[in-house]
């Protein structure tokens, strides 16, 4: 079975600061790990995923997660936030047949 | 490319009302799943269409249903609506030779307010 859990369901930051929003998986098959972002009244866009090789993964906007199986995380970074990225965030892992396991989400709010 | 795309964006409808919400998958795209999003929660799998048959189904009863047209388009029917179902109802598209790569791309969703 599938789950992930995400760390804090909002988070905070000052604009130019560091964005950490944490996410733990769990998965009984080695895991495809996804980062969406939402937009009020929005879909969920894709902002990166990890599938196989390269551990750390680049995305869209500066973002990028860093798979560490040791740890069972996949935490999402962007060195300096900007008032853009204050949105949901939701972390996912996929299961058989591409059915994905969403996470409850962390809001991320940017203090200008 | 016109992407994923869902009808009708806004609805609202009463207890014990039945709803049916439309999409139309990405271009080229084989598969379409379905889930349900509460306020404050993340999406959650209803079930997943492929060759115009169920093939996967999440902890939903079965007053959920769905149907999938050979243009691949899909239908999420909910019959005898509870206040619990208002939600954003997401509709996601993906190639089912591709499933090893996981895309699936999400249409903008339809917000379903039961009153």
């Amino acid at each position: 079975a599938q789950s992930v859990t995400q760390l804090g369901s909002h988070v905070s930051v000052s604009e130019g600061a560091l964005v950490l929003l944490r996410c733990n998986y769990s998965s009984s098959v080695p895991p495809y790990l996804f980062w969406y972002v939402q937009y009020p009244n929005q879909g969920l866009q894709l902002l990166l995923k990890y599938t196989t090789g390269a551990t750390l993964v680049k995305g869209i906007n500066g973002f990028e997660a860093e798979f560490k199986k040791s740890e069972t995380s996949f935490h999402l970074t962007k060195p300096s936030a900007h008032m853009s990225d204050a949105a949901e965030y939701f972390c996912a892992v996929s299961g058989t047949g591409n059915q994905f396991y969403f996470g409850t989400g962390t809001s991320l709010t940017v203090i200008p | 490319d016109a992407g994923v795309t869902q009808s009708p964006t806004h609805l609202i409808k009463t207890r014990g009302q039945q709803v049916t919400l439309r999409c139309s998958p990405k271009s080229g795209h084989d598969t379409v799943s379905w889930y349900q999003q509460a306020l404050g929660q993340g999406p959650q799998f209803i079930f997943q269409y492929y060759e115009e048959e169920e093939r996967q189904r999440g902890n939903f009863p079965d007053r959920f249903s769905g149907h999938q047209f050979p243009n691949y388009s899909s239908e999420l029917n909910v019959n005898a609506l509870l206040l619990g179902d208002s939600a954003l109802y997401l509709c996601a598209s993906s190639l089912e030779v591709r499933l090893l790569y996981n895309e699936q791309f999400f249409g903008p969703g339809t917000r379903l307010t039961v009153l």
